[in-house]
């Protein structure tokens, strides 16, 4: 299976606090991205980083990416009630075109 | 129009019957995508189409048939499907030039 793993599989945090999500892959990259998904409904894309960069950020949104251990992370920071939903990191496995899906990470914000 | 349509939205079929699915984008995107998702999972690739050609087949059963007519409408056929392939569907496109998936809200399919 190309998919990645992600931890935690469940994330339970305060209204405010910080968020970390985990991602690791096996194959190599061109690019790797984070979706959300609100229950029963379609993927949206958060962000997306290159093989070549280490960190990027997007408003309350950092992303890193380690090549060499073939990881990611997310962190969702001063989170916020409406943050509630699952998290997916996604790969194109090096082909540009084919894109699969990290296990999840569902994560609850509680005001 | 950044939307990707599809419907239904909910389906119920018995085993015995044909359905299709159904996925439009005006985004002039050329790469077309369908996946597969069962609760609680990510969603898994089953079809890739690239300017209106299939170009990945992800060893999906010949019950789940796809089709692209024009480069706007994606159509997934479903014939003697099983209960295990009840699932959320969504249908996802991308401009070429772009990495970025837009997915649709999905089929919600159950097969009794």
């Amino acid at each position: 299976s190309q998919q990645g793993e992600e931890d935690p599989q469940a994330l339970s945090i305060q209204e405010g606090e910080n968020a970390t999500m985990n991602c690791s892959y096996k194959t190599s990259i061109n690019n790797l991205q984070w979706y959300r998904q609100n229950s029963g409904r379609g993927l949206v894309h958060l962000i997306l980083i290159r093989s070549n960069e280490r960190e990027k950020h997007s408003g309350r949104l950092r992303v890193t990416l380690d090549t060499s251990k073939k990881s990611s992370s997310l962190l969702i920071t001063a989170s916020r009630a409406a943050d509630t939903a699952s998290y997916f990191c996604a790969t194109d496995a090096g082909t540009g075109n084919q894109f699969y899906f990290g296990t999840g990470t569902s994560l609850t914000v509680i005001p | 129009d950044t939307e990707v349509t599809q419907t239904p939205k909910h389906l119920v079929m018995g085993m015995t019957n044909k359905k299709s699915l159904k996925c439009e984008q005006h985004m002039g995107h050329r790469a077309m995508y369908w996946y597969k998702q069962k609760a609680k999972k990510p969603p898994e690739l089953m079809f890739v189409y690239s300017y209106e050609k299939l170009s990945i087949n992800e060893s999906v059963p010949s019950r789940f048939s796809p089709e692209c007519p024009n480069s706007s409408l994606l159509n997934l056929h479903l014939h003697a499907l099983q209960p295990e392939d009840s699932a959320l569907y969504l249908c996802a496109s991308r401009d070429t030039n772009n990495e970025k998936l837009f997915f649709g809200s999905g089929t919600q399919l159950s097969v009794l």
